[in-house]
């Protein structure tokens, strides 16, 4: 059964930095990774897409990378603002039309 | 009215009532998803429909009853619930067989089960 871990599960930092953020699965046989954006009380925006044949994928100030073999993605946000404040999740899915599989996210703060 | 919209955005109903929750996207998608996030939980699926017809049901208690009368439309119907049902329900469409196949989510509908 897939299972899709995040860490940290929030994180602080200050205007400016750059971070990333950690995402890794059990079943290495994935048809897509995303990332969503959730803000509170909201639905979920969709970030970034990484096929299983793609390695990374970037939009603007954030960069996602996947690592099938190993089971991990990294979302690199660079320059954070405090915009940016929101949970992050990583999801996945095994097959075309088929349900994600969410991990618990990790709720970002960045402070101006 | 663009995307996926949900209404009503926020409910709540006693464990006697029957309720529906409303899903509708204007994206000429073919697939749709009703998704449960709970507090400190994962979000996690409830139901699939795709061309109409339901794929994949996650062992979701009766109490729960979906309809999908065409590709744009899905609906919850809720009764007698319970207050460990109270949550964020969320809808998502996709293009089954899209490249890449993203799935666009509503806004969600807050549940509060008294």
């Amino acid at each position: 059964k897939q299972e899709v871990t995040q860490i940290p599960a929030a994180l602080s930092v200050p205007e400016g930095e750059n971070l990333v953020l950690n995402c890794s699965f059990t079943d290495s046989a994935i048809y897509n990774l995303q990332w969503f954006r959730q803000d509170p009380g909201k639905g979920l925006t969709s970030l970034l897409l990484i096929q299983s044949s793609q390695r990374e994928q970037t939009s603007g100030r954030l960069n996602a990378s996947l690592d099938k073999s190993s089971g991990r993605s990294t979302l690199y946000i660079a320059a954070s603002q405090p915009g940016d404040s929101a949970t992050y999740l990583c999801a996945v899915d095994n097959q075309a039309g088929t349900a994600l599989i969410f991990g618990k996210g990790t709720t970002l703060s960045v402070s101006s | 009215e663009t995307g996926v919209t949900q209404t009503p955005r926020h409910l709540v109903m006693g464990m006697t009532n029957k309720k529906s929750l409303k899903c509708e996207q204007h994206l000429g998608h073919n697939a749709m998803y009703w998704y449960k996030q709970s507090a400190k939980k994962p979000l996690e699926l409830m139901f699939v429909y795709n061309f109409k017809e339901q794929t994949e049901n996650n062992s979701v208690p009766s109490r729960f009853s979906p309809e999908c009368p065409n590709s744009s439309h899905l609906f919850l119907h809720l009764h007698t619930l319970q207050p460990e049902d109270s949550a964020l329900y969320l809808c998502a469409s996709s293009q089954a067989g899209g490249i890449p196949e993203t799935q666009y989510f509503g806004p969600g509908t807050r549940l509060l089960v008294l």
